[in-house]
């Protein structure tokens, strides 16, 4: 799926710093997704977007923020106050909730 | 919310053989159940998917089958092949149209 980039693949972060990891769409897509996928834990859901300027939090959003200012555009932000970050995180889209997504390259975070 | 579970979570077969993994949801009225391949350090991309209405689909190699009434679905992989070797989720759909993923099964294909 070409159409979703996720940058950086790679991501460092300091105690008490926040990171913002991007998430890029081109296939016009209303809705967007922030997984974080552990091993052995399959994903979870971070924080979800239907449409501009809107978005919901998912199971695990305690410690992130997101905005979604732009239909293509949906960056998450991982702040201090997430104590376990070093995580795989991964950005979704789909034409609307019910239908199939498709994932980014993902973004490995870890913690310096 | 809608409770996702996957087995196995690991799955040794021999190249040519068939594999099997089964998913079983909780919320009865989920409509929407897509399966993901997970290559290592890759994204996950959607193999197959069925919708409520349907009890079976295939394509190729790879055919999902849905039993509502129990509320499992599975997906099959015959004549397995190497490059079949991959971690697989399930997933279904709830009513408020949210996906929950099952933790994943590590098929590894013996050459």
């Amino acid at each position: 799926d070409g159409g979703i980039t996720q940058s950086p693949k790679y991501l460092f972060r300091k105690e008490g710093q926040n990171v913002t990891l991007s998430c890029e769409q081109n296939l016009n897509h209303d809705a967007m997704y922030w997984y974080r996928q552990d091993p052995g834990q399959g994903l979870r859901l971070i924080y979800y977007s239907q449409i501009v300027n809107d978005f919901q939090k998912g199971d695990i959003a305690e410690g992130y923020s997101v905005s979604r200012e732009k239909k293509e555009s949906f960056p998450l932000t991982v702040t201090s106050a997430q104590k376990n970050p070093t995580a795989f995180y991964l950005c979704a889209s789909s034409q609307s909730r019910n239908q199939p997504q498709h994932f980014g390259d993902g973004t490995r975070l870890s913690i310096l | 919310g809608e409770n996702v579970e996957q087995h196995p979570s690991t799955l040794s077969v021999q190249e040519g053989d068939s594999a099997v993994i089964k998913c079983t949801y909780s919320d009865s009225a989920s409509n929407y159940f897509p399966w993901y391949k997970q290559e290592l350090g890759k994204r996950p991309q959607l193999i197959i998917d069925i919708r409520s209405n349907v009890g079976e689909k295939k394509d190729q190699r790879i055919a999902v089958t849905l039993n509502k009434t129990a509320k499992h679905f599975s997906l099959h992989i015959t004549e397995t092949q190497p490059e079949d070797s991959a971690v697989y989720f399930c997933a279904a759909i709830d009513t408020g149209n949210q996906f929950y993923f099952g933790t994943g099964t590590s098929l590894t294909v013996i050459p």
